[in-house]
């Protein structure tokens, strides 16, 4: 069975600080694929980054970063430096041929990022 | 390029109702998804199609079904409905099969129900 927990329901952070949104999964595959997905007010899901099990390198883009462990079984995604346009709720999902690649969502954090 | 629409955007049924809820993906895209995603929850998957095939199913009852067109659109169905079928109900299509696993899936907006 495959699971990915969200521990944090709601976050609120001032504008300029930094953000770490958590993600632990669960499966007892080898071959795996992690997702994060932003949902903004609009209701669509945007992609945001897409990771395979075997690539542990940490990513960066612009403000972005994600810090995955197979070890500790989490992909984290962080925020530098937030921004008012960064509030919305934030998804993890976790796929393999296992689930017919079907995205296995955890239940979200909700960001909140005030002036 | 338009992205993957959905229609409509929002709708109200009452229980027992049918409802049908449409999809049309990025021009060139030949797999569709759907997902269901309840107040507070993540997305929850419900079918898979590529090429007018079946390739996966989530655990719904039979109350929900869906089919993909010659031209890659698609439909959802769901019959009878519950007052818990109220949801946010997610389109998402991708160039080829997500068994690929190695394409990204374009979300629609999503088309809000309300059963009453």
């Amino acid at each position: 069975a495959q699971k990915v927990t969200q521990a944090q329901t709601e976050i609120s952070v001032v504008e300029k600080e930094d953000v770490t949104l958590d993600c632990v999964y669960e499966t007892r595959d080898t071959t795996y694929y992690l997702f994060w997905y932003k949902q903004p007010p609009s209701g669509e899901l945007v992609f945001l980054i897409r990771r395979n099990s075997f690539d542990e390198q940490n990513e960066i883009s612009g403000r972005y970063s994600w810090n995955f462990q197979k070890s500790t079984s989490s992909f984290n995604f962080t925020i530098t430096a937030s921004q008012v346009v960064d509030s919305a709720v934030y998804f993890c999902a976790l796929t393999n041929s296992n689930a017919g690649y079907a995205l296995n969502f955890g239940k979200g954090t909700s960001l909140l990022v005030t002036p | 390029d338009a992205g993957v629409t959905q229609s409509p955007t929002h709708l109200i049924k009452t229980r027992g109702q049918h409802v049908t809820l449409r999809c049309s993906p990025i021009s060139g895209h030949k797999s569709v998804s759907w997902y269901q995603q309840v107040l507070g929850q993540g997305p929850q998957f419900i079918f898979q199609y590529y090429e007018k095939e079946e390739r996966g199913r989530g655990n719904f009852p039979d109350r929900f079904s869906a089919r993909q067109f010659p031209n890659y659109s698609s439909e959802l169905n769901v019959n009878a409905l519950l007052l818990g079928d109220s949801a946010l109900y997610l389109c998402a299509s991708s160039l080829v099969w997500q068994g690929a696993a190695n394409t990204e899936a374009f979300f629609g907006q999503g088309t809000r129900l309300t059963v009453v």
